[in-house]
């Protein structure tokens, strides 16, 4: 089945270090791949998004760029802040069904 | 305004009892979500349920039975409950059933109701 894997944490980063979540995916179909973002004690909130080859999801000054190619859909940020500490997930969707299909979760933690 | 909204936030209960987890959505959405994240922050899909009927149910024991109402609320309550159900629950809703294929609609989520079993 369809499956998606990211980079193990914790990740620690000084305050405007440059920053690569890896992920990559398994799917049969041509899933949507997204990146979902849990602040401590909080819900998950959508980072960004892209739903065909090399389209480019970008946000907040995070990117990721849909590479069917190598199956990824890395995470990047050019220079992190301590309110980026929070745990990233990688995640596709395709059709069938509608579910999302998570990474386990990568922790970041930006130190000032 | 709170687009997707879930109560209780923490639950506490004790082994054996009886509970229910309530989920609203005003986005209009048809489809809404149940999913379990566990101690290791990892996240499964649960159930789904499109216009009140039931889409995808996943291997969760029959102790978790999820009632939607209708197509704004989908609650999830859980009979005897075990140490293993404690996790955080969120729920999601997502804009489906139309012409755009599922794949391409996000899915909004909830702030999640942290269950601990004792």
């Amino acid at each position: 089945g369809d499956s998606v894997t990211q980079m193990e944490g914790p990740v620690t980063l000084s305050e405007e270090a440059f920053l690569t979540i890896n992920c990559t995916y398994t799917a049969t179909g041509y899933p949507s791949l997204f990146w979902y973002v849990q602040y401590p004690g909080e819900g998950l909130q959508l980072l960004l998004k892209a739903t065909k080859a090399d389209d480019k999801g970008s946000n907040k000054g995070f990117e990721a760029t849909y590479r069917k190619e190598t199956t990824s859909f890395h995470l990047e940020k050019g220079s992190v802040q301590v309110s980026d500490s929070a745990v990233y997930f990688c995640a596709l969707r395709d059709n069938q069904g509608g579910k999302l299909i998570f990474g386990q979760g990568t922790e970041l933690s930006v130190k000032p | 305004d709170t687009a997707v909204s879930q109560t209780p936030k923490y639950l506490v209960t004790q082994m054996g009892n009886d509970k229910s987890i309530k989920c609203e959505q005003n986005l209009g959405h048809d489809t809404m979500y149940w999913y379990k994240q566990d101690s290791k922050k990892f996240l499964k899909i649960m159930f789904s349920y499109n216009n009140k009927e039931l889409i995808i149910n996943e291997t969760v024991p029959n102790r978790f039975s999820p009632k939607s109402p209708d197509k704004a609320h989908l609650n999830l309550h859980i009979n005897s409950l075990e140490l293993g159900d404690s996790a955080v629950y969120f729920c999601a809703s997502s804009q489906d059933g139309g012409f755009s294929p599922r794949r391409l609609e996000t899915q909004y989520f909830g702030p999640g109701t942290r269950l601990l079993v004792l």
